[in-house]
C-alpha cells in the first residue's frame, strides 16, 4: 500500500518564525491534503494539493506530483498555529492515508 | 451551511459493552467515512459508506460495523469493547463521484474504555 511519511516529527518555533513540513509518499495519488489537528481533536481542512501551488494567507503548499512529495509552508507563525499537521493521501475513492504527523508548538 | 456533525462528543464505556457513534455528513454530501485515531498516531481508516452500503474497508475486525440512512447520516457500532479500542473516531464526509475532492472531519467522539 501507499507509505507516507511526514518530517520533521517535532517543531518547535518562536512566534513569527517561518516553517517548512514535508511530505513523501510512495505511489501516484489523486488526492493529497493537508489537515491542522487542533488540541481539541478537530481536523481542519488546509489544503487539496494533488498537485501544484497553493496559497491561503501564511499558509501555502506545493505538491511536485512527479516526484512524490509535498510541501507545507507557515510564515509569520503565532502560537495559534500550534498543533499537529497530518499529510493525507488518497486514491480514486476517498479513502485517505495519513502519515504520522508534524507536531508544531509555536511559543510566544 | 451544517459541517459535519458528531455525537456524543465524550463516553466512557466498560470492557466488553457495545458502544454507537453517529455521525452526519455534510449538507450535499452522499459518502460518509469513519477513522480511528489513537493516541499520538494518525487516524486509521474503518471503513466507508456509500448508498447506505460499505464500499470499502480497513483492516478492522468484524466488532467494528456501520450504517448509512437514507439521508446519509451513518452509525459506528463496536461490540465487545477492548481496552485498545479507547481512541478518538471521527467522521469524514465528501462526494463519492469525482474521486479526488476535499474531505471534512467532523470534530470526532473521544471513546474512553474502562
Amino acid at each position: 500500500g501507499i507509505q507516507v511519511e511526514q518530517s520533521p516529527p517535532d517543531l518547535i518555533l518562536q512566534e513569527g518564525a517561518n516553517s517548512t513540513l514535508r511530505c513523501n509518499f510512495s505511489d501516484s495519488v489523486n488526492n493529497l491534503q493537508w489537515f491542522h489537528q487542533n488540541p481539541w481533536g478537530q481536523l481542519i481542512n488546509l489544503f487539496y494539493i494533488p498537485s501544484g501551488t497553493k496559497q491561503n494567507g501564511r499558509l501555502s503548499a506545493t505538491t511536485v506530483a512527479t516526484e512524490r512529495y509535498s510541501l507545507l509552508y507557515i510564515s509569520s507563525s503565532q502560537t495559534t498555529d500550534s498543533g499537529v499537521y497530518f499529510c493525507a493521501i488518497g486514491g480514486a475513492t476517498n479513502k485517505l492515508i495519513f502519515g504520522t504527523g508534524t507536531l508544531l508548538a509555536v511559543q510566544p | 451551511d451544517a459541517g459535519v456533525t458528531q455525537s456524543p462528543t465524550h463516553l466512557i464505556k466498560t470492557r466488553g459493552q457495545q458502544v454507537t457513534l453517529r455521525c452526519s455528513p455534510k449538507s450535499g454530501h452522499d459518502t460518509v467515512s469513519w477513522y480511528q485515531q489513537a493516541l499520538g498516531q494518525g487516524p486509521q481508516f474503518i471503513f466507508q459508506y456509500y448508498e447506505e452500503e460499505e464500499r470499502q474497508r480497513g483492516n478492522f475486525p468484524d466488532r467494528f460495523s456501520g450504517h448509512q440512512f437514507p439521508n446519509y447520516s451513518s452509525e459506528l457500532n463496536v461490540n465487545a469493547l477492548l481496552l485498545g479500542d479507547s481512541a478518538l473516531y471521527l467522521c469524514a464526509s465528501s462526494f463519492m463521484t469525482g474521486a479526488g475532492n476535499t474531505i471534512y472531519f467532523g470534530e470526532g467522539s473521544w471513546l474512553t474504555v474502562v
